[in-house]
């Protein structure tokens, strides 16, 4: 099993529309865990990060389930601006550098 | 304004020669990161500083090597050892250490295509 797995979509759903995506990831020792946006040639950016309690900022909701190993991003009311891809970041444990799953595509349509 | 600069943006070399790839950061970050993506691709860490004079290697250290002289500036050298250089260079750096809660901020790339 890989460390970090996404479905990498395309994901193409109409404006307004909720879409979520799940990541799974291997290490249950795994302890920070994060979303990043990256637009098309461009760079990360960090998105939010994933608490145990579960997080929200605006449309977005991260969810976190530690006992399926997965992590959640809800996106309520797309926007077309919203189309990206989102990549799911894992810190596996210890003094080890975040791993990035290969990211999930987004295309919003008007 | 306190960020992370790479450059050049883009960069195009020939086959069988050395290029540098910049990285500066301002924002008073103990760790710096390389990383590689190819089309279609996720993101595979090359090499990592957690402080200065010290560097550990990632996934895909092979043909490139590093540098941490400065808490500031981690270069990137992609040397006539890598088999396929061309792709999109992402230098990141963090506040904390590795292994710590803290995520990862990036420069805007440096794209470089090898003949």
């Amino acid at each position: 099993r890989k460390e970090v797995e996404q479905d990498p979509g395309p994901f193409n759903v109409p404006e307004g529309a909720t879409v979520a995506f799940n990541c799974t990831y291997s290490n249950s020792a795994s302890q920070s865990f994060f979303w990043y946006r990256q637009d098309c040639r461009k760079e990360p950016k960090l998105l939010m990060s994933v608490y145990s309690s579960g997080n929200e900022d605006g449309r977005f909701t991260a969810q976190l389930n530690r006992a399926s190993q997965y992590i959640s991003l809800l996106i309520r009311d797309s926007k077309l601006s919203d189309s990206a891809t989102y990549l799911c970041v894992v810190n596996p444990s210890g003094n080890t550098p975040l791993v990035f799953g290969k990211g999930t595509r987004l295309s919003v349509i008007a | 304004d306190g960020g992370i600069t790479q450059s050049p943006k883009y960069l195009f070399r020939k086959e069988g020669q050395n290029v540098t790839l910049s990285c500066e950061q301002n924002l008073n970050h103990d760790a710096m990161y390389w990383y590689r993506q190819d089309p279609g691709q996720g993101l595979r860490l090359i090499y990592y500083s957690q402080i200065v004079n010290d560097f550990q290697k990632g996934d895909i250290a092979e043909g490139y090597s590093v540098s941490r002289e400065k808490k500031e500036s981690f270069p990137l050298t992609v040397t006539s050892a890598q088999k396929n250089p061309t792709a999109f260079y992402l230098c990141a750096s963090s506040i904390g250490p590795t292994g710590s809660n803290s995520p990862l901020h990036f420069g805007n790339g440096t794209r470089l295509t090898v003949t």
